[in-house]
């Protein structure tokens, strides 16, 4: 697996702000994600943060709400923009680790430990 | 059909009980599948991966029906700590992101 931290662990923020959401990986990734996990909800996921290139959205997100960096390997940035009380979420960032499983390679998702953000 | 469907339970199992539940999916092409256990407040932790017919790890064992799609997980010799919401992931997002369903509850009672 990874070992993943994210920054902050939880905010208040008030509407109309941005917050920007740091994640770190001790090891070199390939690929990183980022998913918002609503109160009550399940995981959906937001983009793909492709090193050396623009992020890749899901339908029903995009890169004005939510910009992302991805300057490394190892790390990765996710703002939320003009944020209103509908951002209210934990906002996860997971890695995909390329492990030997059974004699053959396979892609395993490890998440970090998430951002609570609320917004009043 | 939505892409990845579960029951949410709750399932409420004596401690030492057998459990299974099963998890579907819309993408018949398809060819791994997650099950994730989260506890409350805290990340999603891979359980087990599936990539043919099953898996098995301890006193969890995973199966996959791909002429139903579906992928089933069964706990056995339930204990108090397996008491979390399983999350069932199927890649289907850019690059491979995952697809999580609902989750179901599992309530294990002494």
């Amino acid at each position: 697996s990874a070992v993943i931290s994210q920054k902050p662990s939880r905010d208040i923020c008030q509407r109309g702000t941005s917050l920007t959401i740091q994640c770190q990986v001790d090891s070199q990734v390939t690929m990183m994600f980022w998913y918002r996990q609503q109160p009550g909800q399940s995981l959906t996921l937001i983009a793909t943060a492709n090193q050396g290139s623009e992020a890749t959205y899901e339908s029903g997100f995009v890169i004005d709400k939510f910009p992302i960096s991805r300057p490394n390997l190892t790390f990765s940035t996710l703002t939320v923009s003009n944020m209103s009380p509908e951002d209210s979420s934990i906002y996860l960032c997971s890695v995909e680790v390329w492990v030997p499983t059974s004699g053959r390679a396979t892609d395993e998702q490890f998440f970090g430990p998430g951002t609570r953000l609320t917004v009043l | 059909r939505k892409e990845v469907e579960q029951d949410p339970g709750p399932f409420n199992v004596p401690e030492g009980a057998t459990v299974a539940f099963n998890c579907t999916y819309s993408n018949s092409a398809s060819q791994s599948f997650f099950w994730y256990r989260q506890d409350c407040r805290k990340e999603p932790k891979l359980l087990m991966s599936v990539y043919s017919s099953g898996n098995e790890d301890g006193r969890f064992t995973a199966q996959l029906n791909r002429a139903s799609q579906y992928i089933s997980l069964l706990i056995r010799d339930s204990k108090l700590s397996d008491s979390a919401t399983y999350l069932c992931a199927v890649p289907g997002g850019g690059a491979d992101g995952l697809t999580f369903g609902k989750g179901t509850h599992l309530i294990i009672q002494p």
